[in-house]
């Protein structure tokens, strides 16, 4: 049982480029969603997902795209990369949206 | 604005210790707080608490939340080295899948 699956671990962007981070549970959870964690800033939400085809913003969702075509996947889209967008960026899944999320491992982007 | 203060935001302890760890919460509509650890990389659950004054304990750690003066506490009781992480505080709003997340507690455990 692989929990929520990130890819890739580790990103380098120049700045302007496009590129889609991946996720992906095998848990059958409903609900997905993007987190993005800064020094000092704890978790903030980017998009989450109630179920597939349904998705909705977080409280930073500007730069980023998100779709949920499956129950699995919800990958996160950076339209055009900024160095403000380097950050770690995790995915988290819940069954019922109310309890625990479970989380990924995590993808760290640098954009320079 | 909805925000989450977690105090400290930095502890060193030494084997044995208890500590405990705060978290308050300014938010509009409250559905519950959680608690994470974030060792190296993905935080990992550890309670969920909705009701003021029930207590969840689950080995050395337990929680508590009083929802009147809006905090919750985090307690590790003999701690070890193992317990060394970040110790993040959620609140779940009760919209959509909106959590706020404090800036976490970087707790270091020495031998």
């Amino acid at each position: 049982n692989a929990g929520v699956t990130q890819t890739p671990k580790f990103q380098v962007l120049k700045t302007g480029q496009s590129m889609t981070l991946q996720c992906a549970q095998d848990m059958n959870h409903e609900y997905m969603s993007w987190y993005r964690q800064d020094p000092g800033m704890g978790l903030r939400l980017i998009h989450y997902s109630v179920g597939a085809g349904i998705t909705d913003q977080g409280e930073v969702p500007n730069g980023y795209n998100v779709s949920r075509s499956t129950t699995e996947d919800f990958p996160l889209r950076l339209l055009s990369a900024a160095p403000s967008q380097t950050s770690v960026y995790f995915c988290a899944s819940s069954l019922d949206g109310a309890y625990g999320y479970t989380f990924g491992s995590g993808t760290r982007l640098t954009v320079v | 604005e909805d925000k989450v203060v977690q105090s400290p935001l930095s502890l060193v302890v030494h084997e044995g210790d208890t500590v405990t760890l705060n978290c308050s919460y300014e938010v509009t509509n409250f559905r519950s707080l959680l608690w994470y650890k974030q060792e190296k990389k993905a935080p990992t659950f550890l309670f969920m608490l909705t009701s003021s004054g029930i207590e969840k304990k689950s080995g050395r750690l337990s929680s508590i939340l009083d929802k009147k003066e809006l905090f919750s506490i985090l307690n590790i009781t003999a701690t070890q080295t193992g317990d060394s992480a970040v110790y993040l505080c959620a609140v779940h709003l009760d919209y959509g899948q909106n959590f706020v997340f404090g800036p976490g507690t970087r707790l270091s455990v020495l031998p």
